[in-house]
């Protein structure tokens, strides 16, 4: 049980297009979905806390205009980095939080990489 | 404010050697904290939590942690490092009320043969 997928698992783009990432759980109703950033050998950093129906919250100096989220259901939120720009290459990994528990269930990631 | 600290980004053990990974945390209130394993492009995995209940816990692939209030401290440790166990580990503490994770720097072990 509580599983979380992220599609795609990797994209590679060019430097001005648009990717959008999916983050769904797949056996669960997520109230909460983060989504995190990872550099190369680095720890995870939050980028915005997405709940269902309502604007995500983002952290301190991640652009909301940049970063796009979605999180229309229960089971799916969008991550949509606009105007991609080779520094926006990264992994990132969305979590899903199960009710009001604490745990957050990671999903596979996705690697971004902009030409 | 929350905030983990995991000492030594790098750790490595002969296999069948005790494993010990270093984490301390510091919340202003009672903290929920946890074990996450990372294996090479992947997702994090969860190992462990701890969440007021009982101090020491006990998670998957034999990894066990004890929470020590006074030295605010959740170390990560197994008794026998398996060839398989290599891969970063991560330490995150949740602040009730604050539902997002606050992740420490990692800690790549490494298995030797």
């Amino acid at each position: 049980g509580a599983v979380v997928s992220q599609h795609p698992s990797w994209v590679i783009c060019k430097s001005g297009t648009s990717v959008k990432i999916e983050c769904r759980s797949l056996d669960f109703q997520a109230t909460t979905m983060f989504w995190y950033r990872q550099f190369p050998k680095q720890s995870l950093m939050l980028m915005a806390t997405s709940n269902e129906g309502s604007k995500a919250t983002y952290e301190q100096g991640v652009e909301k205009d940049k970063f796009l989220i979605n999180h229309a259901s229960l089971t799916l939120s969008t991550l949509t980095v606009t105007s991609a720009h080779p520094e926006d290459s990264s992994f990132y990994i969305c979590s899903a939080r199960v009710g009001f528990e604490e745990t957050q269930y990671f999903g596979p990631g996705t690697r971004l990489l902009v030409l | 404010a929350q905030s983990v600290t995991q000492l030594g980004s790098h750790v490595s053990v002969s296999e069948g050697a005790l494993v010990l990974l270093r984490c301390n945390y510091s919340s202003s209130v009672p903290p929920y904290l946890f074990w996450y394993v990372q294996y090479p492009n992947q997702g994090l995995q969860l190992l462990l939590k701890y969440t007021s209940a009982a101090t020491l816990v006990k998670g998957i692939n034999g990894f066990e942690a004890e929470f020590k209030k006074s030295e605010t401290s959740f170390h990560l440790t197994k008794p026998s490092a398996h060839m398989s166990d290599a891969a970063e580990y991560f330490c995150a503490v949740a602040g009730t009320g604050r539902r997002a994770l606050t992740f420490g720097s990692g800690t790549r072990l490494q298995v030797q043969p």
